[in-house]
């Protein structure tokens, strides 16, 4: 298993210009969420999915999309980057898909996004 | 809503010997569990260890084991024998019922010196 990959790792944006970030996960894990991680403030959630077809918001949702048409892929999309957008993102999965707090989270690698 | 606290923004810790990080949440809910994630220099997050609040002992991974203190509220990590690959940021988590999120503190960064 790849567990859960993340593409690009590394991005330089435009202020404007919009992108997607890639995340998929092979261990058929029902839960999948983006978490951006800022110095000294730890991990936020912006969005979060408990299946295909099911997505909501998390701690920071303004300025991000998400979709999630297949249980391996839960891609985020920035409509228009903003400099505070600048952080580093993480996809993260669960399994079974209760959503009980006994899902272990696993985690990308992280995409680094820097907005000029 | 969930909060989670760690005190310690940095930690040093003599390679061999044990160190305790600390972690104070703050919930309402009875049911919810406890996660501690490590992130070394490279950036990935690893998980290492989970409590769940009804879990009567307090767990433990090799050389991780979790503090649990329920009427406390505080879950501390405590690492046995150091070792230098040890140095990283340690983060606490928490989660409550279904469908919720994972809440992260802040993060403490632990170096270990040989």
């Amino acid at each position: 298993n790849a567990g859960v990959t993340q593409t690009p790792k590394f991005q330089v944006l435009k202020t404007g210009q919009s992108m997607t970030l890639q995340c998929a996960q092979d261990m058929n894990h029902e839960y999948m969420s983006w978490y951006r991680q800022d110095p000294g403030m730890g991990l936020r959630l912006i969005h979060y999915s408990v299946g295909a077809g099911i997505t909501d918001q998390g701690e920071v949702p303004n300025g991000y999309n998400v979709s999630r048409s297949t249980t391996e892929d839960f891609p985020l999309r920035l409509l228009s980057a903003a400099p505070s957008q600048t952080s580093v993102y993480f996809c993260a999965s669960s399994y079974p898909g209760s959503g009980s707090h006994t899902d272990t989270q696993y985690f990308g690698p992280g995409t680094r996004l820097t907005v000029l | 809503a969930q909060k989670i606290t760690q005190t310690q923004p940095g930690m040093f810790v003599q390679e061999k010997e044990a160190v305790t990080l600390d972690c104070t949440y703050d919930t309402s809910d009875q049911s919810y569990g406890l996660f501690w994630y490590k992130q070394p220099s490279s950036g990935e997050m690893i998980f290492l260890i989970y409590q769940g609040s009804y879990d009567e002992q307090n767990a433990t991974e090799g050389r991780y084991s979790l503090n649990f203190q329920k009427a406390r509220k505080s879950a501390n990590l405590v690492i046995s024998a150091s070792q230098l690959g040890d140095s990283a940021m340690y983060f606490c988590a928490m989660r409550e019922g279904p469908l919720d999120d994972m809440r992260f503190g802040a993060g403490t960064r632990l170096t270990v010196k040989p």
